[in-house]
């Protein structure tokens, strides 16, 4: 089975400081692991994703995030955040374990809030 | 090249009645996946289909709720007999062939409430 667990429902920082996201997985083959962002009303948005690749992978909007296989983590950051960052991430992960497209889990989200 | 086109984006029934959400795919995309996010929750996987087939539904409920992907035109995600409880925001997402890494590009939403 696969889960992943977001450890923050709710994150504030104040604009211009770092952001950290946290997340941890649970799956029983090789992951990928992908960290999404939806703003107010609005669908779903790709940042970033890991699919055994380079461990520290890059997104947009200057978004990172290393996988830690050690630690069961996968955990987003930005050195500095922007007031249009704030938005709701979900942290996500699949596994290919039947050879074709499989469907997604998702964590319960964090609610990214930036203080002016 | 359009976006994951989902509709209508907002969606009122009374209980009992039926709602049908559409989406259409990403150009060159065969593979569909439904989601529903709940009030202050992520989004939970329901369907996955491919053209003509259904691949996995193993987080449809089982009632009341279907889902095809024909041949010519969008899928269809089909509740019947709606209930309060059915209010969500509903997620498709689209997909090309490929393995489990590939992205999936999700459209704006259909938004249900049910009075």
């Amino acid at each position: 089975a696969q889960s992943v667990t977001q450890l923050d429902s709710h994150v504030s920082v104040s604009e211009g400081t770092p952001v950290l996201l946290r997340c941890n997985y649970s799956s029983s083959y090789s992951p990928s692991l992908f960290w999404y962002v939806q703003h107010p009303n609005k669908g779903l948005q790709l940042l970033l994703k890991y699919t055994s690749a380079a461990t520290l992978v890059k997104g947009i909007n200057g978004f990172e995030a290393e996988f830690k296989k050690s630690e069961t983590s996968f955990h987003l950051t930005k050195p500095s955040a922007h007031m249009s960052d704030a938005a709701e991430y979900f942290c996500v992960v699949t596994y290919d374990y039947n050879f074709g497209n499989e469907k997604l889990t998702f964590g319960t989200g964090t609610r990214l809030t930036i203080i002016p | 090249n359009a976006g994951v086109m989902q509709n209508p984006r907002h969606l009122v029934r009374r209980r009992g009645q039926e709602a049908r959400l559409r989406c259409s795919p990403m150009k060159g995309h065969s593979h569909v996946y439904w989601y529903r996010q709940l009030p202050e929750e992520g989004l939970k996987f329901m369907v996955y289909l491919q053209k003509e087939n259904i691949i996995d539904e193993s987080g449809m409920p089982k009632e009341r709720f279907s889902a095809e992907f024909p041949k010519e035109g969008p899928s269809i995600l089909r509740i019947q007999q709606v209930v309060r409880g059915d209010s969500a925001a509903y997620f498709c997402a689209s997909s090309p062939l490929g393995l489990a890494d590939n992205e999936q590009f999700f459209g704006p939403g259909t938004r249900l409430t049910v009075l």
